[in-house]
Parts: C-alpha cells; structure tokens; sequence
C-alpha cells in the first residue's frame, strides 16, 4: 500500500504563535504533494499544490506568505501556520501522489489522517 | 470550472441495506475518485475510476462517461460503513481535485 502520515494530528496553540504541520509518505515517493484545508460540514478545499525542490502553486485567495509549504524531498512536506490566528482554526489535510506509475496508474491521491488546528 | 455534486447529503439506512450514493459532473474529467471521511477526519481512498466498473468487497463503484455520473454501493451495509463518502473529479491536464459536497451516511444497527 501507500502510506502517508501527517504530524501532529492535533495542535493547540496561543494566537500569534507558528505552527508547523508535516506530511510524509512513508513508503513511496511523492512527486507532488497537496494541502487542504477543511472548515466543519464542508467540503476539502484546496490550499497548495507542492512540487519537490520548486515553489509552491497556491489557490486563489490562499495567503502564501501565511501558509509556508515547503516540500524538502520527495517523502517530506511541511505546512506552517504563521502568526496563527482563530480564524485559521481548522482541519489541515496532506495528500501525496506517485504521478504517473508503469502500469498507467495516475492520479491517485494518498490522504495523511489530518490535523486539527485550533488557535485560541 | 468543474462542479461536482453529490446526493444525497445526508443518508440513514438499517444495517443490511443495499446503499447507493450518487455523483455527477459538469466537465469532462480524467478520473473520478470516491473517498471515505471517517469522524475523526482521516481520508481513505476507495475507487479512482475513468470507466466501467470497480469492486472492493462490499463496495462496488460505477462511472457512466456520457452522462457524467458516477455512483457509489455498499452492499449489505454495516454500521462500520457510517462515514461521510466524498466524490472528487480530476480535471485532464492535473492532478487537482474537485470535490463534491460529501455525503453522510449513517448505518442503524
């Protein structure tokens, strides 16, 4: 299987401090990574497509500067929270993709179990 | 822009009953994905699909190209399977998704 692991899975923090999520694929390289960000009853949304060793593609409306990704290596990528605020409270979620494989398999997204932020 | 909907929202069904979800699309995509959200929020990835039909144990997922819809079944459902079911399209070209709004299904022993 494809494992990918995400770290911590719950955070509290004071507002105006950073907070840093991590992504890993354990077991598989990830040549692209995503993050998503999910508000209560609502549908994932797309923060950033991260791409090994290359700048981050953010989403319209997606503060960058706020949200630093970076992608180290094919296994790791972090997200980092800055200057947390309440209304970034919310549940952050890591996928990772193989890309195109031998057999023709593409496209498929392995989900870490997320991370739930709240910022007080 | 690919809008993903899916229906119903919200379903309630008595352990053994044979569950369908729906999804449909307004863009030709490359592949569809349907996913599980457990209550704590981790994802799993049951089906990517861009034809015909899939199966995995008691889940069986179908994709009609032409008329850009897609369903999901559960088959002698358990309350095991409650969990929120997440359509998502691939657009050709990358490897975004879109997501539908989820469906919550809720399995009575």
């Amino acid at each position: 299987g494809a494992v990918v692991s995400q770290h911590p899975s719950w955070v509290i923090c004071k507002s105006g401090t950073s907070v840093k999520i991590e992504c890993r694929s354990l077991d598989f390289q990830a040549t692209t990574m995503f993050w998503y960000r999910q508000f209560p009853k609502q549908s994932l949304m797309l923060m950033a497509t991260s791409n090994e060793g290359s700048k981050a593609t953010y989403e319209q409306g997606v503060e960058k500067d706020k949200f630093l990704i970076n992608h180290a290596s094919l296994t790791l990528s972090t997200l980092t929270v800055t200057s947390a605020h309440p209304e970034d409270s919310s549940f952050y979620i890591c996928s990772a993709s193989k890309g195109v494989t031998g057999t023709g398999a593409k496209n498929i997204q392995y989900f870490g179990a997320g991370t739930r932020l709240s910022v007080l | 822009k690919n809008e993903v909907e899916q229906s119903p929202q919200n379903l309630t069904a008595q352990e053994g009953e044979f569950i369908t979800i729906n999804c449909s699309y307004s863009v030709g995509i490359s592949a569809l994905h349907w996913l599980q959200q457990h209550p704590g929020g981790g994802i799993v990835s049951l089906f990517m699909l861009s034809s015909g039909k899939k199966k995995h144990g008691r889940l069986i997922a179908t994709i009609n190209i032409q008329e850009k819809h897609s369903s999901l079944h559960i088959t002698a459902s358990h309350p095991r399977d409650s969990a929120v079911y997440i359509c998502a399209a691939t657009n050709f070209g990358n490897e975004k998704l879109t997501f539908g709004t989820g469906t919550r299904l809720t399995i009575i022993p």
